[in-house]
């Protein structure tokens, strides 16, 4: 079956400037997940929603960056007033359930590569 | 709050070496761990996972044991192929949440 998508695959902004990043998860998926991976770095959370909801935002570095999950299925991550250190790889997750005591399989996307100039 | 170290630095060896990563955590209560890997070209996929204290988690020939004693979950596998070359992150899911913690990465690559 098809696995989570995120469009698109590469986007290049100038400083200042809005953007959004749009993440499909697998069909029937609950829970859904945004990493963010730096040069070099492991994925870092970033927000996980629990259907519509925004469970954990905890990750989210500032107010600058928002995201939502309008109908429990696609999400859309904003970020405003990109800044050259927004610059990374947006990883998307989800999970058939969230589960706090059992594995908690995340499947992850291919990633939208952001670049601020 | 939770954190996940990985050895520093790539890992280069030749095919069917001996493939050890090290990963060390912290955590409270008692976290799932897992390895993923992220071939060239390729998304993050799960390659194994372990649940509780002393569960072996293992696929494709690698392996990993959930050791609390010493907190640590290292992956091993005993004779590498060039198909293995890829970045593997450790990761844990805490006790209570949804979120992974992930190590840094380490790139693998296996020489003909």
């Amino acid at each position: 079956g098809a696995g989570v998508s995120q469009t698109p695959s590469n986007k290049v902004t100038e400083k200042g400037k809005y953007v959004e990043l749009r993440c499909d998860p697998i069909s029937g998926h609950t829970a859904l997940y945004w990493y963010r991976q730096s040069l070099g770095q492991g994925p870092e959370f970033l927000i996980y929603f629990q259907g519509t909801g925004a469970a954990d935002d905890s990750g989210l570095p500032n107010d600058r960056f928002f995201a939502v999950r309008p109908e429990g299925s696609v999400s859309t991550l904003k970020i405003q007033r990109t800044e050259r250190g927004d610059s990374a790889v947006y990883l998307c997750a989800s999970s058939l359930i969230p589960t706090t005591h059992l594995y908690n399989e995340q499947f992850f996307g291919p990633g939208t590569r952001l670049t601020v100039l | 709050g939770d954190s996940v170290t990985q050895m520093e630095g790539p890992v280069t060896l030749s095919e069917e070496a001996f493939l050890t990563i090290n990963c060390t955590y912290t955590a409270t209560g008692y976290p799932s761990l897992f390895w993923y890997v992220q071939y060239p070209g390729e998304g993050l996929q799960l390659l194994l996972k372990a649940t509780k204290a002393d569960d072996k988690g293992s696929n494709k020939g690698f392996e990993a044991t959930y050791r609390k004693e010493t907190t640590s979950f290292h992956l091993e596998k005993g004779s590498v192929q060039v198909s293995d070359s890829a970045v593997y992150f450790c990761a844990l899911s805490g006790d209570g949440n949804n979120r992974l913690a992930f190590g840094k990465g380490n790139q693998v690559v296996v020489i003909p």
